[in-house]
């Protein structure tokens, strides 16, 4: 089965630097990668999403990219702000068996003032 | 409606007790999820419901029974927990659950439950 690796397991950063947060996957035939936010005691939330015919996606401050030849996709969140501190969550979904996700263990980003 | 709504918010029952989870969602979607969420741990699948039949089953104990009665609903009856049993239950739905489907999949707000 599929398996992610989600690194590192906590970030801290000061406010305006940026934060990267890199997943490896072992599956290569996983076609959609999400990242949820997780803040304390709240659901996770799809923050953005990248599919396998695409190299990078931003939306905003934030963007994913994707080696598939790597297997290695990872989040870049720039000019942090205290409100993106939560837990974040990688996943990997393997198209040939629904879109079952597979989640990394997640990262705690805490951004510091 | 972009929402994915779970009742109760909290829940502490006992061993012997009977209780049920309910989750709603009316985005159309005719995939929906049970999963289950540790402290600090990623959600754990538990169940996949497909056009209203059970997909998939993660191997979960049947002291863990799903249901899904229509497209909307979906519940999950308790019954004989365990402490261990102690977690935050998610639902989530999704358009579809197919091969090659690279459909998101939204989460509700979860069940906080308590075995004692």
């Amino acid at each position: 089965g599929e398996n992610v690796e989600q690194h590192p397991s906590t970030l801290s950063v000061q406010e305006g630097d940026s934060a990267v947060i890199k997943c490896t996957y072992s599956d290569s035939a996983s076609n959609y990668f999400p990242w949820y936010k997780q803040e304390l005691g709240k659901r996770p939330q799809l923050i953005i999403d990248i599919r396998s015919n695409v190299g990078e996606k931003k939306d905003q401050r934030i963007a994913v990219t994707l080696n598939k030849t790597a297997k290695h996709f990872s989040l870049h969140i720039t000019e942090t702000q205290p409100e993106d501190s939560a837990v974040y969550f990688c996943a990997a979904s393997y198209g040939g068996g629904g879109n079952k996700l597979t989640f990394g263990t997640g990262t705690q980003l805490k951004v510091e003032l | 409606d972009t929402e994915v709504t779970q009742t109760p918010k909290h829940l502490v029952m006992g061993m012997t007790n009977k209780k049920s989870l309910k989750c709603e969602q009316h985005m159309g979607h005719r995939a929906m999820y049970w999963y289950k969420q540790k402290a600090k741990k990623p959600p754990e699948l538990m169940f996949v419901y497909s056009y209203e039949k059970l997909s998939i089953n993660e191997s979960v104990p049947s002291r863990f029974s799903p249901e899904c009665p229509n497209s909307s609903l979906l519940n999950l009856h308790l019954h004989a927990l365990q402490p261990e049993d102690s977690a935050l239950y998610l639902c989530a739905s999704s358009r579809t659950w197919t091969s090659g489907s690279t459909d998101t999949q939204y989460f509700g707000p979860g069940t906080r439950l308590t075995v004692l």
